[in-house]
Parts: C-alpha cells; structure tokens; sequence
C-alpha cells in the first residue's frame, strides 16, 4: 500500500515567490496534518483536518500560510510571499481516527529553501 | 503554553550497552503519550505508545510518571541500527483522535561499534 505521498520532495524558490506544496494521504484516513519541522523549533503542528474541514490552524505562523483540502485525497499548503525563514521541512501526516488516539503516519517531507 | 522537553544530546553508546532518557511534559491535563522515532532526513515514524502500567516492545521498555510529569524510553542491547533521533509526543486530549499532539525536538543517539 502507498503511504502518505508529498510533492515536491525538494523545493528551491527566491524570496516573494508563491510554494505550494501538496499530500496525498493514505487512503481511507480522515485526519490530515502539516507540520513544519526546523532545526530550532522542531516539528511544529502547522493545521489539522478532520473529514476535510480544517480543525485547528492556531499553529499557522502567519496570513501567508494557507491551507485547503478541497477532498479526501488531496492537500494543499501554500505560502504566498515565501520568505527565507520559511525554509524547513514540511511533513503531511494521516490517520484513521476513530475515537481513540491512532498512528500518524508521515510522508516523506518537502525540503523547502527559500534564497 | 504546551511543552515537552527532551535532552537533546547526542547521546552515544558502545554497541550492546542499555541507553535511557527522559521527558517532561508541562500540561498535567496530558492523556497520552508516544515515542517516535526518526531517522536522519527521514519522516517520523512511531515506535511504540507509553501505558500508565508502563509496557515493553522487544529491547524497547516506556515508562510513565504522571505525578512528575515524565515519560522514559530504555532501550536494552542496542543495536547500530538504533541510531536515531527519539521524539517524546504527548497528547492532550482523551479519546480524541490525534488531535492536541506535542513533539519534542527529539533526543539524538548515536549506537557506537
């Protein structure tokens, strides 16, 4: 079976530039999450999803992050300008909630620079 | 504010030797609680969840205090394959799915041959 699937797995764009990144989550999960994962914060909840509607976005740094999952298999984070203290690694995470808490499994990340 | 914390390390260990560490955890509301493991420029992955009674998994044994508000992670005849960064994840809510979960920036081991 796939796992979580994440394009691209590496990005390079200038300062200003608009990133989407995008995840394909296990099929059947109904939770989504994206994380952001740096050397000095560590991994971060950016937003999570549940059934597609956005649960919590609290850890969203800024108006610049956004987030949508327009079905079941597909989302999208995107930053509109980027900016060079965006770069980290991005993970979308999936699972099956059904009550009790379950395994988050993660993709494999995008490695975003931003110059 | 929501916050657990590990010693980051790295810890290195001879190849066979039992290797230790810890995490504290600020929201004594936390429900449950996780150990996850990540490899070098890899995703997290889990390894194994912590019980109140405490549980083993192989070489791998997770403890709870919740009155000091830690958790422990032993690992027993490590292996070089052990190596990796170890990330403490607490969650808040009961029940709730994954919601509310915390990581900690990870304890980095290193298994020596």
């Amino acid at each position: 079976d796939a796992g979580v699937i994440q394009s691209p797995r590496h990005e390079v764009t200038e300062m200003g530039q608009e990133v989407t990144l995008r995840c394909k989550p296990i099929s059947g999960h109904n939770s989504l999450f994206w994380y952001r994962q740096t050397m000095m914060r560590g991994l971060e909840l950016l937003i999570y999803f549940n059934n597609n509607v956005p649960i919590d976005d609290s850890g969203m740094p800024e108006d610049r992050f956004s987030a949508k999952m327009p079905n079941a298999s597909f989302s999208t984070l995107k930053i509109q300008p980027s900016e060079p203290r965006d770069s980290a690694v991005y993970f979308c995470a999936s699972s099956l909630r059904t009550g009790a808490y379950n395994e988050q499994f993660f993709g494999p990340g995008t490695r975003l620079t931003v110059l | 504010r929501k916050e657990v914390e590990q010693d980051p390390g790295p810890f290195n260990v001879p190849e066979g030797a039992t290797v230790a560490f810890n995490c504290t955890y600020s929201n004594s509301a936390s429900q449950s609680f996780f150990w996850y493991r990540q490899d070098c420029r890899k995703e997290p992955k889990l390894l194994m969840s912590v019980y109140s009674s405490g549980n083993e998994d192989g070489r791998f044994t997770a403890q709870l205090n919740r009155a000091s508000q830690y958790i422990s992670l032993l690992i027993r005849d490590s292996k070089l394959s052990d190596s990796a960064t170890y990330l403490c994840v607490v969650n808040e809510y009961s029940g709730g799915g994954a919601d509310g979960l915390t990581f900690g920036k990870g304890t980095h081991l290193i298994i020596q041959p």
